[in-house]
C-alpha cells in the first residue's frame, strides 16, 4: 500500500521569503501525486497535481512542485510567500490507475510572518 | 457552478447517539467520497459512492455507513457515537468513479461528540 510522509509538521517563514514543503511517498507502483491547501474552517483546495509528463508541475497561487522518482519525493515550493499563504498543506498520493482513493500525509502548517 | 455543499456545518452530539451528515456534489458529478479528518490520524478515506453504489471503502468500523441517492446527493451515518468520532468530515465529488485526481472538496461538517 502507498503512504505519504510530510517531513515537517510546521514551517514558519517570513513574508516574501521562499519556502519548500517536503513530501516523500512510498509505493511499489507508479502513482499520481497531489498537493492540497486547507484554509481555516474550509475544505481542501487542489493546488497542483502530477499525473504524467513533465516532472515540474505548476499550480495555482504561484506554487510549483517537482516529481523526483528516484528520491520518491514531490516537494512543494514557492519563491516568495505572502501572509495569505498561511494555511495547512497536504500532500497526497493515489495509484496511477486513477481508481484508488487518495492517501494523505499528516499535513504541514505554513505560517507566514510579517 | 455551485461547489460541494455540506450540511450541517457544525454538530454536537453525545456518546451513544447517531448522526447523519449530508453532501450535495457539484452539479453533474456522480462520484462522492467521504473523508474523516482528525488531529491525530489526519485525513482518512471512509468510502466512495458512484451511481448509488459503494465502490470503495476505507478501514472504518461498520458504525460508519453511507448511501447515495439518484440525484447524487450523499449521506453518511455514524451510529453509537464514540468520543473518538469527533472530527471534521469532508465530502468530495468528482465527475466519475475513476477520477480521484479530479476531486472537489466541500467545507466539511465539524462533529463534536461529548
Amino acid at each position: 500500500a502507498q503512504s505519504v510522509t510530510q517531513l515537517d509538521s510546521q514551517v514558519p517563514v517570513f513574508e516574501e521569503a521562499p519556502v519548500e514543503l517536503r513530501c516523500n511517498y512510498s509505493s511499489s507502483v507508479s502513482v499520481y501525486l497531489f498537493w492540497y491547501v486547507q484554509y481555516p474552517n474550509q475544505g481542501l483546495q487542489l493546488l497542483l497535481k502530477y499525473l504524467s509528463g513533465s516532472t515540474l508541475v505548476k499550480g495555482i497561487n504561484g506554487f510549483e512542485a517537482e516529481f523526483n522518482k528516484s528520491q520518491t519525493s514531490f516537494h512543494l515550493r514557492k519563491p516568495s510567500v505572502h501572509i495569505s499563504d498561511t494555511a495547512e498543506y497536504f500532500c497526497a498520493v493515489s495509484l496511477n490507475s486513477g481508481n484508488t482513493p487518495l492517501v494523505f500525509g499528516k499535513g504541514t502548517r505554513l505560517s507566514v510572518i510579517a | 457552478k455551485a461547489g460541494v455543499t455540506q450540511t450541517p456545518r457544525y454538530l454536537i452530539k453525545t456518546r451513544g447517539q447517531q448522526v447523519t451528515l449530508s453532501c450535495s456534489p457539484i452539479s453533474g458529478h456522480r462520484s462522492v467520497s467521504w473523508y474523516q479528518q482528525t488531529p491525530g490520524q489526519g485525513l482518512q478515506f471512509l468510502f466512495e459512492y458512484f451511481s448509488e453504489t459503494q465502490r470503495n471503502k476505507g478501514n472504518f468500523p461498520g458504525r460508519f455507513s453511507g448511501r447515495q441517492f439518484s440525484n447524487s446527493r450523499s449521506e453518511m451515518n455514524v451510529s453509537t457515537l464514540e468520543l473518538g468520532d469527533s472530527a471534521l468530515y469532508l465530502c468530495a465529488s468528482s465527475s466519475d468513479s475513476y477520477s480521484y485526481n479530479e476531486q472537489f472538496f466541500g467545507p466539511g461538517t465539524r462533529l463534536t461528540v461529548l
